[in-house]
């Protein structure tokens, strides 16, 4: 059963716009929300989170929107930058510690 | 740097054989997880330990696979009987509490 989904495989964006990743959840028991980046060879990384009695967190350039009624949530980069280009997964975390990953979308932003 | 360092980083068996990777979190985390990833799929939740305690096994998780975190420190995961279907990207991962997970690099397991 997927409990996160990232219905995008891929999005490409121009240097300096906004690029919008979005993520719908089945689960109602999800705790957290969080974001991860993942270079090519590498572990994923941590870049946001929210808390499901939350709608919005902003860090810098990220901010993660969530709608709890429509459960989903997005991540906004404004700007995008070429070192933005990765795979971003979605991920909800269920009793204080199992995280549950999506598929991932690929970004890439075009210099 | 004191990361999450997983050894090997790469590992090419034979099927039927068994192979065992490691894991060292970081030093302060109590809380270690094991997650395996495929092409185009996100990491796989696999198990859970809380110090030497694996308090959560995933149903994907068959017998052929054991994790032991002894003396709550490293952790090693073992595959027994490989086969092809077990060819995935294994992470590990660590946490000190709360939500956010910090990952090794990972083992590239091909099982020919």
């Amino acid at each position: 059963d997927q409990q996160v989904k990232q219905n995008s495989p891929s999005l490409s964006v121009q240097e300096g716009r906004i690029s919008i990743l979005n993520c719908d959840y089945t689960n109602s028991m999800f705790d957290y929300f969080l974001w991860y980046k993942k270079y090519p060879a590498e572990g994923p990384t941590f870049l946001i989170s929210i808390s499901s009695i939350k709608d919005k967190n902003e860090d810098g350039r990220f901010t993660v929107f969530l709608n709890k009624s429509a459960k989903h949530l997005s991540l906004h980069i404004v700007p995008s930058q070429p070192g933005d280009s990765a795979v971003y997964f979605c991920a909800g975390v269920t009793g204080g510690f199992k995280t549950i990953f999506g598929a991932g979308t690929r970004l890439f932003v075009k210099a | 740097d004191t990361g999450v360092s997983q050894n090997p980083r790469h590992k090419i068996t034979k099927r039927g054989q068994n192979v065992t990777f490691r894991c060292d979190p970081i030093s302060e985390h109590n809380r270690l997880y094991w997650y395996r990833q495929t092409l185009g799929q996100g990491p796989e939740f696999l198990t859970y330990f809380q110090n030497e305690a694996q308090l959560e096994k995933s149903r994907l998780l068959s017998d052929r696979f054991s994790a032991e975190r002894p003396k709550g420190s490293f952790s090693t995961l073992e595959i027994q009987r490989t086969e092809q279907g077990d060819s995935a990207m294994y992470l590990c991962a660590s946490s000190l509490a709360g939500e956010k997970l910090f990952f090794g690099s990972g083992t590239q397991l091909s099982v020919l």
